[in-house]
């Protein structure tokens, strides 16, 4: 089945150590996006990618980087992760673009200790 | 300016009750989408429904139903003979040509046996 997948389900990191999610995905679709959701919260949009455009929030801190190697994969870089950015990040997919359906992966939560 | 408010935060119920899910939203433009996820506690956001502003018609699925109606500006759900497994946050969701999708804060669904 075509799909969203994310890896790992739950991570565990210290205190400004680096930690990068990752996402891949089976439908082939153009945009990638990353979202981070705290306890009881809508998701929040981070980034996105457009094939190879990148696309930030304008509210998203420096500490969060994104890459796109290729159509498949996206990947989620917090490069000094703080005790506020413990919460579940989400990746979603869509074909092209905010006309159209987004397609969650089951997520990852991050702890930060 | 674009916003989804979904007022009610928690609704309880107890198994085979009908509820509705209501959601108002504000846009400018009169091109726009509108969704529904359901986020079980497992995390993973799953897509329900897409409607675009220029189909109102209403739209049955099983046990779920949408009311969408511009002249209100609302895209109610509604869950009939509800079951524990509709247990959940449902969120609502609205995108523009212009706009990335933004969610309304999401009502905690309980339903008991």
């Amino acid at each position: 089945d075509a799909m969203v997948i994310q890896n790992p389900r739950y991570q565990v990191t210290q205190f400004g150590k680096p930690v990068t999610l990752s996402c891949s995905q089976t439908l082939n679709h153009n945009v990638m996006y990353w979202y981070q959701q705290k306890s009881s919260q809508a998701p929040k949009l981070l980034f996105h990618y457009y094939d190879k455009d990148f696309n930030n929030e304008a509210d998203t801190p420096d500490n969060f980087q994104s890459r796109r190697p290729n159509t498949s994969f996206c990947f989620l870089d917090i490069r000094s992760p703080g005790l506020g950015d413990a919460a579940m990040y989400l990746c979603a997919t869509a074909r092209n673009g905010v006309r159209e359906t987004q397609y969650f992966g089951p997520g990852t939560r991050l702890l930060v200790l | 300016a674009q916003k989804v408010t979904q007022a009610q935060t928690e609704i309880s119920v107890v198994e085979k009750e009908d509820v509705t899910l209501d959601c108002v939203y504000e846009t400018r433009d009169t091109t726009y989408y509108l969704f529904w996820y359901k986020q079980p506690p497992s995390g993973e956001l799953v897509f329900l429904i897409r409607r675009n502003s220029f189909d109102e018609q209403n739209e049955i699925s099983g046990r779920y139903s949408w009311n969408f109606q511009k002249s209100t500006s609302s895209f109610n759900f509604t869950i009939t003979a509800s079951q524990v497994v509709d247990s959940a946050v449902y969120f609502c969701a609205l995108s523009q040509p212009d706009n990335d999708m933004r969610f309304g804060a999401g009502t905690r669904l309980t339903v008991k046996p």
